[in-house]
C-alpha cells in the first residue's frame, strides 16, 4: 500500500518568503498531484505531474522519480496563498482502487 | 459554466437514519470518485466509478453505497451502518482513470 507524507505538516511565513513543501512517497506511481484547499473546504487542482517539473505564475512543481520525492515552490508568497496544500499520489493501474492516495496536508499560513 | 456541484453544502441527520449526498458534473467525465475528509488525516477514497453501471470499492466503502446510473451524477448513501459518518465528503470526477481530478465543493455532514 502506498503511503505519502508530506512536510511539514504546518509552515508560518512572512510574505514575500520562498515556500517549499515535500511530498515523498513509498511505491511506484503514474503520477503525482498537488491540490489546494482553502478554509471553506473546497478543493483545487494545481499541478498533475509524472516527471521533471511544472510552473504556473509563483508555483512550482517539481518530482524526482527515482528518489520518490515531490516539491512544491511558491516564489513571492502573498497571504491570498494561505491555504492546506495537499499532495495525492496516483498509483500504478493494475490492481487496486483508481482513486488517489493523499498526504495529510500541509497548513500554509503567509504573515503580511 | 462547467464544474462540479455537491448539495447541500452542510447536513445534519439524526443517528440511524440514511441520508443520500449529490454529486453532478457537466464536464462530461467518465470517472466520478467519493472522498472522506477527517480532521488531521488525509482523504481516503469510498467508492469510485470509471463508467456510467459501473463503480468499484474504495479503500473505506463499509457503510456507504452509491450508484451511476447516469454519466453526470454519482450520489453517495450513507447508511445506518457507518459507524462514524460524521465528515466532510468530497466529490470529484476526470475524464479517465489516471488523469486529472476535478473536485466538488464538498457537502460536511454531521450526525447527531
Amino acid at each position: 500500500k502506498n503511503e505519502v507524507e508530506q512536510s511539514p505538516q504546518n509552515l508560518t511565513a512572512q510574505e514575500g518568503e520562498f515556500i517549499t513543501i515535500n511530498c515523498s512517497y513509498s511505491v511506484g506511481i503514474s503520477a503525482l498531484h498537488w491540490l489546494q484547499q482553502h478554509p471553506g473546504g473546497g478543493i483545487v487542482s494545481l499541478f498533475m505531474l509524472s516527471s521533471g517539473k511544472k510552473k504556473h505564475g509563483r508555483l512550482i512543481a517539481t518530482i524526482n522519480i527515482q528518489e520518490k520525492h515531490s516539491s512544491l515552490h511558491i516564489t513571492a508568497s502573498h497571504p491570498r496563498d494561505s491555504a492546506v496544500y495537499i499532495c495525492a499520489a496516483d498509483m500504478y493501474s493494475g490492481g487496486g482502487a483508481d482513486g488517489l492516495t493523499f498526504g495529510k496536508g500541509t497548513h500554509l499560513i503567509i504573515q503580511p | 459554466d462547467g464544474g462540479i456541484t455537491q448539495s447541500p453544502k452542510y447536513l445534519f441527520r439524526k443517528e440511524g437514519q440514511n441520508v443520500t449526498l449529490s454529486c453532478e458534473q457537466n464536464l462530461n467525465h467518465d470517472a466520478m470518485y467519493w472522498y472522506r475528509q477527517d480532521p488531521g488525516q488525509g482523504l481516503r477514497l469510498i467508492y469510485y466509478s470509471q463508467i456510467v453501471n459501473d463503480f468499484q470499492k474504495g479503500d473505506i466503502a463499509e457503510g456507504y453505497s452509491v450508484s451511476r446510473e447516469k454519466k453526470e451524477s454519482f450520489p453517495l448513501t450513507v447508511t445506518s451502518a457507518q459507524k462514524n459518518p460524521t465528515a466532510f465528503y468530497l466529490c470529484a470526477s476526470s475524464i479517465a482513470k489516471g488523469t486529472e481530478q476535478f473536485f466538488g465543493p464538498g457537502t460536511r455532514l454531521t450526525v447527531l
